[in-house]
């Protein structure tokens, strides 16, 4: 089985950097995503990390280490439209499946 | 663009009626899946299928069917729908391999009474 933990809410301020981090114990990894969640809306892709390392794009930087089970989402110079909920989710690859799991997700509030 | 297409965006079902959620991807993926998500519990995974005629039970499946005829399309059915199964439902495609994103619908709002 798999468990996903991310802090539930967070706030920062406009034009700021906040760190957004994801825990995860899986039999079989194989990939972790970020996803960006407006309210009433589906789930949209940010980015993937399948090796350990820091994966950058744009504002948002994605960071992965597999031997502690850790990853963090980076979100540079915040927007107001950046007020969403971020979800982790970890592919497990074991028994020839890719099964999907999400954490419950992280609710970003950006202030003024 | 991927298209990921949900028959119903909002429904209001009775206890007791079979439902039923239809689902339709447009892009060939392998795979297809189904979520729902609640306050507090974020997405859970139902049930996914990895091909025709192949389904493999989520974490939370129980009063849950699916049923995946053909490739593009991916059906969730509630045979005896109950109130504790009104939330918002979430399909999503992903095509094989390692890296290859998930594609959400934009999701079917339920709820039983």
């Amino acid at each position: 089985g798999q468990n996903i933990d991310q802090p539930t809410e967070m706030t920062a301020t406009e034009g700021a950097i906040v760190q957004i981090n994801c825990t995860y114990q899986t039999s079989g990894f194989n990939g972790l995503f970020w996803y960006q969640q407006h309210a009433g809306e589906a789930p949209t892709f940010l980015s993937y990390n399948v090796l350990d390392g820091l994966e950058e794009k744009g504002r948002f930087s994605s960071f992965l280490s597999r031997s502690k089970g850790y990853s963090y989402l980076l979100l540079k110079e915040l927007q107001m439209k950046d007020s969403a909920s971020y979800l982790c989710a970890v592919r497990d690859g074991s028994g020839g499946y890719q099964k999907v799991t999400f954490g419950i997700g992280t609710k970003l509030q950006v202030i003024p | 663009d991927v298209k990921v297409t949900q028959s119903s965006r909002y429904l209001v079902k009775r206890t007791g009626e079979k439902v039923f959620l239809e689902c339709v991807q447009d892009m060939d993926h392998e795979n297809m899946f189904w979520y729902r998500q609640d306050p507090g519990l974020g997405l859970r995974l139902i049930y996914f299928s990895y091909d025709v005629k192949m389904k493999e039970k989520g974490d939370i499946p129980e009063g849950y069917s699916v049923s995946r005829e053909k490739k593009e399309r991916f059906s969730l059915i509630l045979e005896s729908a109950s109130t504790n199964q009104t939330s918002m439902y979430l399909c999503a495609s992903s095509p094989v391999g390692p890296g290859n994103t998930i594609y959400f619908g934009e999701g079917s709002w339920l709820t039983v009474v």
